[in-house]
């Protein structure tokens, strides 16, 4: 593994659902994030974690979920899937939270809720 | 508050000729900003980063950018086009408190032989 991995690439899922997006990296980063991209809108910050063990909301978090085990670890799970959660997900890292800081993207989740 | 706008959704230029992605901040400190360029059906990728050194940013594959606190711009450039750089580009402003990136709605670059 090199950088960040998400699985899986895509996938459809019917209304009501339950999903998990995984991300797992390998660069040791005390932070990550999990966003949405949508068109026309950029991409919005769902959650985030400063380090293992703690985990914020973001911009858009209702109907998100996230954990942080352990550093490397950070999936998104989505309880019961509605068709407005349609949308490439991507999740990020960065060696801290600093704003000084550059994050390191995956290659995103691209799902569909039917 | 932080917010980013770019300023055109779509530039489209011919192979050769220089490459202008406009980008206007709004942040109530001095601000990180960033560049980031998504190809079609892959991650971002940082072109460069501004963080209160030189004001004129030299990225990877030729791109710059020049922090402009008075415009409050921070322009994207280059001087010859390559078709490999057809792709979508964000322009980006660190938040304040946690290491929140706050994103423009992108421009997509479309490049023509």
């Amino acid at each position: 593994i090199a950088g960040i991995t998400q699985a899986p690439t895509s996938q459809i899922l019917a209304a009501g659902r339950r999903m998990t997006l995984r991300c797992t990296q390998d660069m040791r980063h005390n932070a990550m994030y999990w966003y949405r991209q949508d068109l026309g809108l950029g991409l919005r910050l769902i959650h985030y974690s400063n380090t293992a063990g703690t985990t914020g909301k973001g911009e858009v978090p209702d109907g998100y979920s996230v954990s942080r085990a352990n550093t490397d670890d950070f999936p998104l799970t989505l309880a019961s899937a509605v068709p407005s959660q349609t949308s490439v997900y991507f999740c990020a890292s960065s060696v801290s939270t600093s704003g000084l800081n550059e994050q390191f993207f995956g290659p995103g989740t691209r799902l569909t809720v039917l | 508050a932080q917010s980013v706008t770019q300023l055109d959704s779509h530039v489209s230029v011919s192979e050769g000729t220089p490459v202008l992605l406009r980008c206007n901040y709004s942040s109530s400190y001095s601000p990180s900003l960033f560049w980031y360029v998504q190809h079609p059906n892959k991650g971002l990728q940082l072109l460069l980063k501004y963080t209160s050194a030189a004001t004129l940013v030299k990225g990877i594959n030729g791109f710059e950018a020049e922090f402009k606190k008075s415009e409050t711009s921070f322009h994207l450039t280059k001087p010859s086009a390559h078709m490999s750089d057809a792709a979508e580009y964000f322009c980006v402003v660190s938040g304040a408190g946690y290491n929140k990136l706050i994103f423009g709605a992108g421009t997509r670059l479309a490049v023509h032989p």
